[in-house]
Order: structure tokens, then C-alpha cells, then sequence
């Protein structure tokens, strides 16, 4: 019930595609969601987050999707750019249960020129 | 603002040797923590403090992992004896106390430490 599920593993995107990666949950008590990029050789940096009570929430030409009956949530990158190329975390975290974030097993995101 | 700095970035080690990771936060955070990422995963929260005091270590494996964090702000993560399975790269970031009220702080992290164990 602790999992965080994320697909795909890795996903080639030609320059100016959309990128989308996917993410489900089994626990109902999780109340925040954020998306973590990380590049080679660096930590984790946080991308954009999302609460359960928001369907959608929009960063620039990031996306997060939110479907809190399915407990599933997306991100998705418009116009995706070789900068992107990065591994891509969702997480969650419990409820009044300070900072502790449960991560997915990450996706890597290649943006071909 | 300088960001979390993390010491060794690399290090090797033989099965049952110790070894020990350095961390100083961002200044003026009071949260820490430390993370341990195995290769092809997300990162696992292995211990967290806040100054000096631990508010999570429940999956920290204490019969050879420890953590320290003496005057609020350095902290020390320690290995003794390593297994083959500690192979991995181990995260420290910190937060700070203040932000909106309950919004989940932003963690900062390290570039980490990659760590082999032979």
C-alpha cells in the first residue's frame, strides 16, 4: 500500500512531442503528489506538485493530470525539448505524516533533436 | 544560496569495511535527510532530522547504518560493515521550517555520494 507504480521505465521523444508518464497509488491517505526531474550525476529537484482536491495543475510546459477516483496521476511535458532529457519521479506523501515521501521507481525521459 | 553539499562524491569499499558521508545543508535549514537511491530506483528515505533531533528513522536498518546530526546543521551518515547490497547512491537534502501552512516543504538534494561495495 506503500508503492508508488510509474510507466513507462524509459521513453524516447522526438523534439517538440509530447512527453507523458504515468503514475498510480494504492493508499487513499497519500495527500500530496509531486514530480521530481533529475539529471545525471545531480540530486532529485522538484518539478511541479499537486494536491488531491485539483484535477489539474499547469507549470509552464508542465503538466500534472490528476484522477483521485482512479488514484492515478500524469505528467506531461509539451514541447519537449532535449533539455528534458532527464529521469523523471513521481511521489507521494501520506498525511499528517511530516515529509516522508514514498517515490516511484522513475522513468528516463530521452528528447531526441 | 549554496546548495547541499555532499562529501565524498565517490567512494569504494570492500564487503565488511565502514565508510562515512558528510552533509551540510543549506544554511538556516533545520530539516535533513538522508536517502539511499539504488540504481534503476526512487530514493528511500532512510532517516530524517529536524536541528539535531530524529523525527523518522523507521527505515533505517540500525543494526549497521547510523546517523548523526550533533549541532543542528552538519550531519554524518555511517555504514559499519557494509553488505554488498548497500551499493548504492546516498541523497542528503534538507528544507527549510518556514512556508505557507500546509504545504509540504521543498526538498532540496545533494548531488550525492555513489558508493560501491565490492
Amino acid at each position: 500500500q506503500q508503492q508508488v507504480k510509474q510507466s513507462p521505465q524509459s521513453l524516447i521523444v522526438q523534439k517538440g512531442g509530447i512527453s507523458i508518464i504515468n503514475c498510480a497509488y494504492e493508499n487513499t491517505a497519500f495527500d500530496y503528489f509531486p514530480w521530481y526531474q533529475q539529471f545525471p550525476g545531480k540530486g532529485p529537484a522538484l518539478l511541479i506538485a499537486i494536491r488531491p482536491d485539483v484535477s489539474e495543475k499547469k507549470e509552464g510546459r508542465f503538466t500534472i493530470s490528476f484522477n483521485k477516483s482512479a488514484k492515478q496521476f500524469s505528467l506531461h511535458i509539451m514541447d519537449s525539448q532535449p533539455g528534458d532529457s532527464a529521469t523523471y519521479f513521481c511521489a507521494a506523501k501520506r498525511a499528517n505524516y511530516g515529509q516522508n515521501f514514498v517515490f516511484g521507481p522513475g522513468t528516463r525521459l530521452s528528447v531526441l533533436p | 544560496e549554496a546548495g547541499v553539499a555532499q562529501s565524498p562524491r565517490y567512494k569504494i569499499i570492500e564487503k565488511r569495511q565502514s565508510v562515512a558521508f558528510w552533509c551540510n545543508p543549506i544554511s538556516g535549514h533545520a530539516t535533513l535527510y538522508w536517502y539511499q537511491q539504488i540504481l534503476g530506483q526512487g530514493p528511500k528515505l532512510l532517516i530524517q532530522f529536524q536541528n539535531n533531533g530524529v523525527v523518522d528513522d523507521s527505515q533505517l536498518p540500525k543494526d549497521r547504518f547510523s546517523a548523526e546530526r550533533l549541532k543542528g546543521v552538519d550531519s554524518t551518515l555511517k555504514i559499519q560493515p557494509a553488505k554488498l547490497e548497500d551499493s548504492a547512491v546516498y541523497l542528503c537534502a534538507s528544507s527549510s521550517l518556514k512556508g505557507l501552512a500546509g504545504v509540504p516543504r521543498t526538498q532540496y538534494f545533494g548531488p550525492g555520494t555513489r558508493l560501491l561495495v565490492l
